[in-house]
């Protein structure tokens, strides 16, 4: 089945850990993205990318990074530098505009959890 | 900067009856795309509807339609005949269309709105 998979499904980091999360698609979609989501802040974009090897700073970039080295795959990683890094994040692909097959298909997210 | 502005935090409706909720964003762009997308609890993201700008006619989809007025950049939704199951929290969402030329086609959100159907 085509899809997107986020794993994993809970992550839990200690203080001063780095920790990536994984996204997946088989979709062939161009665009990838990643959410943060926080209670009453709706989904703030931290990275997208549209193409292999090129990605652009969202919204809350700072704290993370990420690579584009496949089509497939857009993993996330939140750094030590993040200082407030529990929240619950998306990850999603699309198409890039081309009619009215245009939506983004979204993962089951990840909880991650500073302990 | 594209801006999506959901002003109702939460709402509420009985079941069977219409309720509408409220989207406006701010775009220098003529011709994109905007979504509906509902939140169950499990956190699952759903596309609930979807109209392209350049479309005068409103987007429908069985019970959930939209009043999408251009000029006033408003982007509406309304569900008609409520259902306990779409007790959700909603969010719009805008996406410039690829006919716009250009980089950054981002997918901007709003804060959503909590939906309640209550029997």
């Amino acid at each position: 089945d085509g899809g997107i998979t986020q794993s994993p499904k809970y992550l839990f980091r200690k203080e001063g850990q780095n920790v990536t999360l994984s996204c997946e698609q088989n979709l062939n979609h161009d665009a990838m993205y990643w959410y943060r989501q926080d209670p009453g802040q709706g989904l703030r974009l931290i990275y997208y990318s549209q193409i292999v090897n090129d990605f652009q700073k969202g919204d809350i970039a700072e704290g993370y990074s990420v690579s584009r080295e496949k089509k497939e795959s857009f993993p996330l990683t939140v750094t030590s530098a993040q200082k407030n890094p529990t929240a619950f994040y998306l990850c999603a692909s699309s198409i890039v505009g081309t009619g009215m097959n245009t939506e983004a298909f979204f993962g089951q997210g990840t909880r991650l959890t500073v302990v | 900067a594209q801006t999506v502005t959901q002003s109702q935090p939460e709402m509420s409706v009985q079941e069977a009856e219409t309720v509408t909720l409220s989207c406006t964003y701010d775009t220098s762009e003529n011709n994109y795309y905007l979504f509906w997308y509902k939140q169950p609890p499990s956190r699952q993201m759903i596309l609930v509807i979807r109209q392209e700008a350049y479309k005068q006619q409103n987007a429908t989809e069985n019970r959930f339609s939209v009043n999408f007025q251009k000029a006033a950049k408003s982007f509406s939704l309304k569900i008609s005949d409520s259902q306990l199951g779409d007790t959700a929290m909603y969010f719009c969402a805008f996406m410039k269309h690829r006919s716009s030329g250009g980089s950054n086609y981002k997918l901007t959100f709003g804060k959503g709105t909590l939906l309640t159907v209550n029997p």
